[in-house]
């Protein structure tokens, strides 16, 4: 079946530092949507992407879906405390029928 | 706005035992979908549904149900719970289109001991 495949699942790092995480999937994907989860709290919808090659920006943070749509990244510039959590990629597919890689986790030192 | 209540926040069960939980979506979203999320599977999603009409089944056992009441309310239960069953359950609520973000509830922990 479908799959979504998340990278790296742990990333440390220092305040300031930059941090990338990426989503592969084996087949194309409609729209990809990110969320991010803190710790002890639920995933909270960040962007959706759906044209190829899209890039779009939130401050810190800037989403990509590639070209052929089976993959997309979430790069965050300059790290900070606030941003410690875990992110996911979720592909929309048939509406409600949501896969989400594994997520990365990110821990940033201050 | 409220957002997506799930209730209870945490609940502690015997191996055996069934539990419902109760999710209630956004006021006018009709789409509500739960999900497992487990240290070592992530979130694994359940079943989605819409309208009272459960639209999209994931790959879990039939001791996993739920339903979906006309206010859009809804409830997931677990029969014959067993260990692995602890977890966070996530429910989901999406308004109405195509392909719209979800919003999440805080979810309930479940132990099974």
């Amino acid at each position: 079946g479908q799959q979504v495949m998340q990278i790296p699942q742990y990333q440390h790092v220092q305040e300031g530092e930059d941090f990338t995480t990426y989503c592969n999937s084996s087949t194309t994907l409609s729209n990809i949507q990110w969320y991010k989860q803190r710790p002890g709290g639920h995933p909270v919808f960040l962007i959706q992407l759906v044209k190829s090659g899209e890039v779009k920006k939130q401050k810190r943070l800037t989403f990509q879906f590639g070209e052929a749509k089976k993959n997309s990244s979430l790069h965050i510039t300059a790290t900070q405390t606030t941003d410690v959590g875990t992110y996911f990629c979720m592909n929309g597919g048939s509406q409600g029928n949501l896969i989400f890689g594994k997520g990365t986790k990110l821990s940033v030192k201050p | 706005k409220a957002g997506v209540t799930q209730t209870p926040r945490y609940l502690i069960k015997t191996r055996g035992q069934q539990v419902t939980l109760s999710c209630s979506p956004i006021s006018g979203h009709r789409s509500v979908s739960w999900y497992q999320q487990t240290p070592g599977q992530g979130l694994q999603f359940l079943f989605e549904y819409f309208s009272e009409t459960q639209r999209n089944k994931g790959n879990f056992p039939g001791r996993f149900s739920g339903r979906q009441f006309s206010n859009s309310r809804s409830e997931m239960n677990v029969s014959t719970l067993e260990l692995g069953d602890s977890a966070l359950y996530l429910c989901a609520s999406s308004p109405p289109g195509l392909n719209t973000e979800a919003f999440f509830g805080q979810g309930t922990r479940l132990t099974v001991v």
